[in-house]
């Protein structure tokens, strides 16, 4: 199985910080990597598939990058709105995997 | 529009079988490209992928609960059934579907998801 690892496990922001969050997969997957939000109590929504795609209806200071093992998703302007947890995925193979998330935090 | 149910127990004893039935509307699974997945999510926990069906019947599992899951799909119903065998309570948890679009070799994602069920093994 391909594991998936996301860095850092939470951060502190503020509205209006610029996001970053890290995920790595454990081999190659070309730009097979979605990433989806989650707030407590809800099913994960996506955000980005194939890398870099933006899902209909997700707002565009959203942005994902990378290919290969390294992979971003990238906030440019964090609103209250967008403090939850990330979860960023590999569909380059079954079984799919899941990073352990990134909780983002009001500072 | 497109949507997901899941239905199903919300209590069941260790050792027994679960059934949980994804009903969906707005696609196909007839359809070139449509799959159903199943998802689950124990509390404080990143979901955890556990199998998926395809629109050409093919079937996908989890590597580590393979041999406790079946799925299948009821395209006249527009239904989808988990079975997973000998539950324990580890396997606590909310239990998602979803669908996911595969189209000109180009993966779309978990684009739709139900809003989940949960389960608890208790005895």
């Amino acid at each position: 199985d391909i594991q998936m690892t996301q860095s850092p496990s939470s951060l502190s922001a503020s509205v209006g910080d610029r996001v970053t969050i890290t995920c790595r997969a454990s081999r190659a997957i070309s730009s097979y990597l979605n990433w989806y939000q989650q707030k407590p109590g809800k099913a994960p929504k996506l955000l980005i598939y194939a890398a870099s795609s933006l899902q209909s209806g997700v707002p565009s200071r959203f942005s994902g990058s990378g290919s290969g093992t390294d992979f971003t998703l990238t906030i440019s302007s964090l609103q209250p709105e967008d403090f939850a947890t990330y979860y960023c995925q590999q569909s380059y193979s079954t079984p799919r995997t899941f990073g352990q998330g990134t909780k983002v935090e009001i500072k | 529009q497109v949507t997901l149910r899941e239905s199903g127990p919300a209590l069941v004893k260790p050792t027994q079988t679960l059934t949980l039935t994804c009903t969906f509307s707005g696609f196909s699974l007839t359809t070139s490209g449509m799959c159903v997945s199943w998802i689950r999510q124990a509390p404080g926990k990143a979901p955890e992928w556990l199998a998926r069906i395809d629109w050409d019947d093919d079937e996908y599992y989890s590597t580590s609960l393979k041999t406790r899951l079946t799925i299948s799909k009821d395209t006249s119903k527009n239904q989808v059934v988990l079975t997973m065998t000998n539950m324990d309570p580890v396997d606590t948890a909310t239990y998602y579907c979803a669908r996911r679009k595969w189209l000109d070799s180009r993966d779309y994602g978990l684009d739709v998801w139900g809003q989940g069920t949960t389960v608890t093994v208790s005895s």
